[in-house]
């Protein structure tokens, strides 16, 4: 069954560098999603992406955030300068437009020090 | 807030028993999705029920929806050691984005 892949597993990084998260992913899938879940916390929607540009974004998504299908595959969550408060679990889902489910990749585990 | 509340927060259990989550949330919604997380992993897709409906069952899986009072619940049926981790609900609004609650922790004990 296909499914949603994200690298690097884990990520640390230290404050104020830039990271890459990337998400490929199921092939015909159209709608992108970011989400990041604080340890111990709940899951939070970031943004949302559809025909190359962002739909919806939050508030936590800032200027420090930004997406991008740079080759028409991977859809990649860019942190400019990272802060302590964004070590958190990071989350690529996608979905098909004409189904509602979306489908969740493994996570990347950032760590800010 | 858009997003949805479980309870309870934990649920232990007999291998064997039942187990019922409750969710309720607070606008209104497309759909409501019941996803389930095991320790430190991802977000695995249960079943999704449609504002219209009122109830739907996938396997051991039974899921109601009341759109009137706002809540919906999950019930496993005989319940497995496998099926110990964390259930949450998440809302979709008109925008199509999920909103979470912040989850149920079952243990089923062997």
């Amino acid at each position: 069954e296909p499914e949603v892949t994200q690298t690097p597993s884990h990520q640390v990084t230290q404050m104020g560098q830039e990271v890459i998260l990337r998400c490929v992913p199921i092939s015909n899938h159209l709608y992108f999603y970011w989400y990041r879940q604080i340890l111990g916390q709940k899951v939070e929607f970031l943004v949302s992406f559809y025909n190359n540009e962002i739909s919806e974004k939050s508030e936590i998504f800032d200027d420090q955030f930004s997406v991008e299908r740079p080759d028409g595959s991977n859809f990649t969550l860019k942190i400019r300068s990272t802060k302590l408060e964004d070590s958190a679990m990071y989350f690529c889902a996608t979905r098909v437009g004409y189904q509602e489910t979306q489908y969740f990749g493994p996570g990347t585990r950032l760590l800010v020090l | 807030s858009q997003q949805g509340e479980e309870d309870p927060q934990a649920l232990s259990i007999q291998e064997g028993e039942n187990a019922t989550m409750n969710c309720s949330y607070k606008t209104s919604i497309n759909n409501l999705q019941w996803y389930r997380q095991n320790s430190g992993r991802g977000l695995v897709h249960l079943i999704l029920i449609r504002s219209n409906e009122r109830e739907k069952h996938s396997g051991r899986l039974r899921v109601t929806l009341d759109t009137s009072k706002k809540s919906s619940s999950l019930l496993i049926t005989a319940s497995r050691a496998a099926d110990t981790a964390s259930y949450f609900c998440a809302i979709e609004t008109g925008a199509n984005n999920l909103f979470f609650g912040t989850g149920t922790r079952l243990t089923v004990i062997p």
